[in-house]
């Protein structure tokens, strides 16, 4: 069993739609929780991470950390078609520890 | 902005072969790591160096290594390259373990081996 599962998608949506993108994981050491998106044909790039439990606001997205449940989510309001991208979760235990990465959704918004 | 240079965009190689690819980094960033990422499977660290000449075994380390003989550059080296090699390989750069950083990455290298 992978320390963290993630669906892969693919998921598309209309534009303007809510996106929810989910990962859950087994380690229960994991404190820092990861959201990077990653355009075609680039590497990612980290868009927001939280640490321990609770949301995380930036904008149109909001990260959420259930470390009870072990589940995170990241949602993408009034998605845009520049939202269209692989979006990958990553987890580690400390800020010196190495990153798991979950397989990564690949989002399309249509306009 | 970190800028993390891959040298090559697509690679083709003949089973057997000996490849390198190489990274370059332009922010003085202590660790360097490589990644493959492969549908279905993810991100996999195959190596990274906290330092000049130091190396680490990620988890998938057979088959690779590794050679950092300048702070900036971080070359992953297939001794002779196999099928099963063909991946997306991705470089990156981390400026401490100290505290929580993100990681930056190259745009990758497809390597294909016939």
């Amino acid at each position: 069993q992978k320390e963290v599962e993630q669906d892969p998608g693919p998921l598309s949506v209309p534009e303007g739609a809510i996106v929810s993108l989910n990962c859950t994981y087994s380690n229960s050491a994991f404190q820092y929780f990861m959201w990077y998106r990653q355009y075609s044909r680039k590497g990612p790039e980290l868009l927001m991470y939280t640490y321990s439990s609770g949301n995380k606001e930036d904008g149109r997205f909001t990260a959420q950390v259930d470390k009870s449940s072990k589940y995170i989510s990241l949602f993408i309001r009034d998605s845009q078609p520049s939202d269209s991208a692989t979006y990958l979760c990553a987890m580690q235990e400390t800020s010196g520890s190495r990153l798991t990465f979950g397989e990564g959704t690949q989002l399309t918004v249509n306009p | 902005d970190v800028k993390v240079t891959q040298s090559s965009r697509y690679l083709v190689k003949r089973t057997g072969e000996k490849v390198f690819l190489e990274c370059v980094q332009d922010m003085d960033h202590e660790n360097m790591f490589w990644y493959r990422q492969d549908p279905g499977l993810g991100l996999r660290l195959i190596y990274f160096s906290y330092d000049v000449k130091m190396k680490e075994k990620g988890d998938i380390p057979e088959g690779y290594s590794v050679s950092r003989e300048k702070k900036e550059r971080f070359s992953l080296i297939l001794e002779s390259a196999s099928t099963n090699q063909t991946s997306m390989y991705l470089c990156a750069s981390l400026p401490s373990w100290d505290r929580f950083e993100k990681l930056f990455f190259g745009s990758g290298t497809q390597l294909s081996v016939l």
